[in-house]
């Protein structure tokens, strides 16, 4: 089993819609999660973090968390064609006790006029 | 502030060539990351330095690979002999925080092409 793990669409959505990106990850002592965004040929940037249980919303973006389920989710309302680029998930492995991010392979999401 | 800084930003070479890779972190950061990203395998982490010292180089493919960081703002990565298997996009991040998570810089890569 990978240690973060999303599916590599591409996810599809008309502009306007929700899109739902979703990451899950093994080790249970994880103790904060990212959602990174990377452009086509470009580096990746931080768009979102989350360390507690629940919702935690930005502007259109909102990062949703359940640890019981070891489940990470990025929600994006009103999504727009710039919203069309790969979205990282990424994950502190507390139980390693480092400082390093393990990142999923990414989800393509492509928004269409 | 300038970002994170790697040159070059395209490398060609032939199979057996070094390669050496430069990456300058943003400044007042003590965390500095090496990332190889390929389509198959996604964004792997080679190695990371906090304060300029090596803390896990477990992501190190082999022992072609190597990285040094002399100071706190120069960062190297090199792959000799090179193989085509190389091939790749390598990134430089930086953060200024550790524990339970940060935000970690990212550079514009240096795209590597090994024939």
């Amino acid at each position: 089993q990978k240690e973060v793990e999303q599916n590599s669409g591409p996810l599809s959505v008309p502009e306007g819609a929700i899109a739902s990106l979703n990451c899950t990850y093994s080790d249970r002592g994880s103790q904060s999660f990212f959602w990174y965004r990377q452009y086509s040929g470009k580096s990746p940037e931080l768009i979102m973090f989350i360390y507690s249980n629940g919702d935690k919303e930005d502007g259109r973006f909102t990062a949703q968390l359940n640890k019981a389920s070891q489940y990470v989710s990025l929600l994006i309302r009103d999504s727009q064609p710039s919203d069309s680029a790969t979205y990282l998930c990424a994950v502190n492995p507390r139980f390693y006790n480092t400082d390093k991010l393990i990142f999923g392979t990414g989800t393509r999401l492509q928004v269409f006029p | 502030d300038a970002g994170v800084i790697q040159s070059p930003r395209h490398e060609v070479t032939e199979m057996g060539q070094e390669v050496t890779l430069r990456c300058k972190p943003i400044s007042g950061h003590d965390y500095l990351f090496w990332y190889r990203q390929t389509m198959m395998r996604g964004l792997e982490l080679l190695i990371y330095f906090n304060n300029n010292v090596p803390i896990d180089d477990s992501g190190m493919p082999e022992d072609r690979f190597s990285a040094k960081m002399p100071n706190a703002s120069f960062s190297t990565l090199k792959i000799q002999p090179s193989e085509p298997r190389d091939s790749a996009v390598y990134f430089c991040a930086s953060s200024s925080t550790g524990g339970n998570g940060y935000e970690q810089y990212f550079g514009p890569g240096t795209r590597l092409t090994v024939t």
